[in-house]
């Protein structure tokens, strides 16, 4: 049972490049969310999905992009990185109402240069 | 606005030393408290979460919180630390907010332990 994988771990990027970070669950959550971590600042939803198929903008959606194709997967794709998008990327997941907690993934650690 | 503040960014404590992270929370319904702790380059994982009844909750790790409605505070404790303990803690408030379920962290405090 391996909860929230995320891949890659690590990923250097030149300004102007393309990625997509990936997530899978084998938790059978309905909700999964992206965040960014930054220094001083906590962590900041991106992205999130309520269910298969809908996504909806967090606090910092601004040059991100998701997709949620089926239950297991929620994917965050940056079309045109920058600096500014150096971070940590977490995903999450929850089930239930707002009392349950959630579960993160490891995290992507993402530099762009 | 809903926020989550700590306010103490760093704190060293020597082991063995009694601890206390504070975290402060604007929210205008019954919050959902949570801690969550992240040793270096590893995710967050959960220390312990209030939802209601008994004020004072026990979690992992031997720390617990207590929860103030009336100062609205959600204070970490732990009554001897561990070196291990050193790590970086998050508290956050879970909600139902615009529609969908959230969780909003505060800043984190990164907490140093002395040998």
């Amino acid at each position: 049972n391996a909860g929230v994988t995320q891949t890659p771990k690590f990923q250097v990027l030149k300004t102007g490049q393309s990625m997509t970070l990936q997530c899978a669950q084998d938790m059978n959550h309905n909700s999964m969310y992206w965040y960014r971590q930054d220094p001083g600042m906590g962590l900041r939803l991106i992205y999130y999905s309520a269910s298969e198929g809908t996504t909806d903008k967090g606090e910092v959606p601004n040059g991100y992009n998701v997709s949620r194709l089926n239950k297991r997967e929620f994917s965050l794709r940056l079309e045109s990185a920058a600096p500014s998008q150096t971070s940590v990327y977490f995903c999450a997941t929850k089930t239930g109402t707002a009392s349950y907690g959630y579960t993160f993934g490891s995290g992507t650690r993402l530099t762009v240069v | 606005a809903q926020s989550v503040t700590q306010p103490d960014i760093h704190i060293t404590v020597s082991e063995g030393a009694s601890l206390e992270l504070r975290c402060n929370y604007s929210y205008g319904a019954t919050p959902y408290l949570f801690w969550y702790v992240q040793s270096p380059g590893q995710g967050l994982q959960l220390l312990l979460k209030y939802f209601s009844g008994d004020t004072l909750v026990q979690g992992i790790k031997g720390f617990e919180a207590e929860f103030k409605r009336s100062q609205s505070s959600f204070n970490l404790r732990k009554p001897s630390v561990h070196w291990s303990d050193a790590a970086e803690y998050f508290c956050a408030v879970g909600m139902f907010s615009g529609g969908y379920n959230k969780l909003i962290f505060g800043a984190g405090t990164r907490l140093a332990v002395h040998p």
